[in-house]
């Protein structure tokens, strides 16, 4: 099946730092997604990318849907406590299903 | 407006037991998944119904799992017997019909964690 390869698999980071992690796979998506999981909780919707090439912001959150429609980024600039989380691409073929990265573990060392 | 709600938060039984979660998606979703996360597995998608059709169950682990949606409101998710290797967090997520999204912009709940003895 789809497999997405999501880097790095963790970070540790001080806080005020700019975050960079891309997702990678040998499909073409047609829409890429990133959610942010906390601890105990269920993945939170960030942002939605639905046009190769597009780059969208959101707050201090910035993502990219690659030219090849197989890779997408996510940036966080000037990181913070509360950024701490679990981040996961997720990427959207069509028939309604997701596939997720393996996740991203931020730490952040204030 | 409420999220994705499901209940209980927490359970914990002994194997061989019926195990019932269940999920109440986001007034005017239309399609709702039902997902479990492991440690070793990550995020796996179980099912997924659209309209309250059970649309996907590629994903149900073998016959011990079931899942119904009997309205736009609510679903279960089934487990008997229950084994101790079903033990993860199991999520429900719903999304919203078009032009809002076509599935992809899915909405979680705050998960069950499911721990079999």
């Amino acid at each position: 099946g789809q497999q997405l390869n999501q880097s790095p698999q963790s970070m540790f980071i001080q806080e005020g730092e700019d975050v960079s992690m891309n997702c990678t796979s040998s499909s073409i998506f047609n829409t890429w997604l990133w959610y942010k999981q906390d601890p105990g909780e269920g993945p939170v919707l960030l942002i939605a990318l639905y046009k190769a090439g597009e780059l969208t912001s959101n707050g201090r959150l910035t993502a990219q849907f690659g030219i090849t429609r197989k890779d997408s980024f996510l940036n966080i600039s000037a990181s913070i406590p509360s950024d701490v989380g679990i981040y996961f691409c997720a990427g959207h073929l069509g028939a309604q299903k997701l596939v997720f990265g393996q996740g991203t573990r931020l730490t952040i060392n204030p | 407006d409420a999220g994705v709600i499901q209940s209980p938060r927490h359970e914990v039984t002994e194997m061989g037991q019926e195990v019932t979660l269940r999920c109440k998606p986001i007034s005017g979703h239309n399609s709702l998944f039902w997902y479990r996360q492991t440690m070793m597995r990550g995020l796996e998608l179980l099912i997924y119904f659209n309209n309250n059709v059970p649309i996907d169950d590629s994903g149900m682990p073998e016959d011990r799992f079931s899942a119904k949606m009997p309205n736009a409101s609510f679903s279960t998710l089934k487990i008997q017997p229950s084994e101790p290797r079903d033990s993860a967090v199991y999520f429900c997520a719903s999304s919203p019909p078009p032009p809002h999204g076509q599935g992809e912009t899915q909405y979680f709940g705050p998960g069950t964690r499911l721990l079999v003895l």
